[in-house]
């Protein structure tokens, strides 16, 4: 399984939106919608955000929001803030019990 | 509170076995599968392992598969990882997680360090 695809890096400035992409086949993101998303700063372990494409867990922010279309999932921040700056990882469900992770992005807040 | 704490890692030389032990609290740690993901130094993660809650089916992930094996005890609230004839890449941190149904980790440790070197 090769990793799905991410920006290295996208930004932005503080109010604004941004969207990260997630890029798989057929075999995976285009096969599921069980594709999640996990926020990680530096030094810690990983936190999810979203799940089964667009579902917030409960204290995740509105301001996240998932979506999917054929083999490519899209993460948005929205209403963006300093404390969004952190690296964020997809997942998708790869069939038989396994899973594969997207390359991770860099978020910066200018 | 939910909690994970995993433990066992350390530095291994290469073709060297480790064993890492994940405690977890807080939830039914029978009703659900359980994972192990890793993250080498400055990488991204990279998904090693499941095993399904009454431990009656493991899965691998093709870089470990033949070299790691996933357990649990389930009475002891315990998840494990056997890791032998390891290798340099397989430095990373490994975090034990909680899957919340087949769809997503929902739960993470803080990781276990495992260094294979020389």
């Amino acid at each position: 399984q090769s990793a799905l695809t991410q920006p290295a890096s996208v930004s932005g400035s503080p109010g604004q939106s941004i969207t990260i992409s997630c890029t798989g086949t057929s075999s995976d993101v285009g096969s599921y919608n069980l594709v999640s998303w996990y926020q990680q700063y530096p030094g810690k372990a990983p936190k999810l955000m979203i799940y089964e494409v667009r579902l917030r867990p409960s204290g995740v922010s509105g301001r996240f929001s998932g979506s999917k279309s054929a083999n490519t999932a899209s993460l948005t921040i929205s209403g963006l803030r300093a404390e969004d700056e952190a690296d964020y990882y997809c997942c998708s469900y790869a069939g038989g019990y396994s899973y594969v992770f997207g390359s991770g992005t860099k978020v910066t807040v200018l | 509170e939910v909690q994970l704490l995993e433990s066992g890692g350390g530095l291994v030389q290469p073709g060297g076995s480790l064993r890492l032990s994940c405690a977890t609290s807080g939830f039914t740690f029978g009703n659900f599968a359980m994972d192990w993901v890793r993250q080498a130094p400055g990488k991204g993660l990279e998904w090693v392992s499941s095993i399904v809650a009454t431990g009656s089916g493991t899965f691998y992930a093709d870089s470990v598969k033949g070299r790691f094996t996933i357990s649990r005890d389930n009475s002891k609230n315990m998840l494990f990882l056997q890791m032998n004839s390891l290798r340099a890449e397989d430095t990373a941190l490994y975090y034990c997680v909680k899957v919340r149904s087949q769809d997503a980790f929902d739960i993470w440790g803080q990781g276990t360090m495992v260094t294979v070197s020389s």
